[in-house]
């Protein structure tokens, strides 16, 4: 199974500023996610990290906010941009293992934003 | 459009009893995966268990196992002789494994389980 770390575990942002995560897998994984989960809700998926290319969001993220990186096939960052008290959030990293089966995700990075 | 329902916001148990938790989906699609995943207070998601559509034999791993039931769309998690490490959030997810396609996983809204001593 993969070992997915996150940097940071959390933090306290201003308003007006821009956080990155960090998102880094033990072994190479054909395909990444970053998924939010707002409190006290389920998770739902920002965009899928693609190595080498533009990341693939899902309807109602746009990469202006939430720019994304993909460098190599185990590590991945997400930025969340010029933050508002709603984006106070979990941000949860998520990797496939190479059979694309079993799915797994990091601890997450709780995101507080005054 | 795929979708995953969890009807049962809250359940408790007693300790060393056993809990069905329910799970239905809906999807067109004839390949796909089905996963329930813990999620403790810290608030890391633990993958539990997963189910294949064409796997002929229900899902099982230690103390949890997968009710499927295709026809009746039904992913049901049990989980046998709780403990109090068990209460928690639990998600059902599915994605879709046609080939060709990236996978996403949707989820549930979850259900909260306490155990009782």
């Amino acid at each position: 199974s993969a070992v997915i770390s996150q940097k940071p575990s959390r933090d306290i942002c201003q308003r007006g500023t821009s956080l990155t995560i960090q998102c880094q897998v033990d072994s190479q994984v054909t395909m990444m996610f970053w998924y939010r989960q707002q409190p006290g809700q389920s998770l739902t998926l920002i965009a899928t990290a693609n190595q080498g290319s533009e990341a693939t969001y899902e309807s109602g993220f746009v990469i202006d906010k939430f720019p994304i990186s993909r460098p190599n096939l185990t590590f991945s960052t997400l930025t969340v941009s010029n933050m508002s008290p709603e984006d106070s959030s979990i941000y949860l990293c998520s990797a496939l293992d190479s059979a694309l089966r079993e799915q797994y995700f990091g601890p997450g990075t709780r995101l507080t934003v005054t | 459009a795929q979708k995953i329902t969890q009807t049962q916001p809250g359940m408790f148990v007693q300790e060393k009893e056993a809990v069905t938790l329910d799970c239905t989906y809906d999807t067109s699609d004839q390949s796909y995966g089905l996963f329930w995943y813990k999620q403790p207070s810290s608030g890391e998601m633990i993958f539990l268990i997963y189910q294949g559509s064409y796997d002929e034999q229900n899902a099982t791993e230690g103390r949890y196992s997968l009710n499927f039931q295709k026809a009746r769309k039904s992913a049901n998690l049990v989980i046998s002789a709780s403990q109090l490490g068990d209460s928690a959030m639990y998600f059902c997810a599915m994605r879709d494994e046609l080939s060709g396609g990236y996978n996403k996983l949707i989820f549930g809204a979850g259900t909260r389980l306490a155990v009782h001593p």
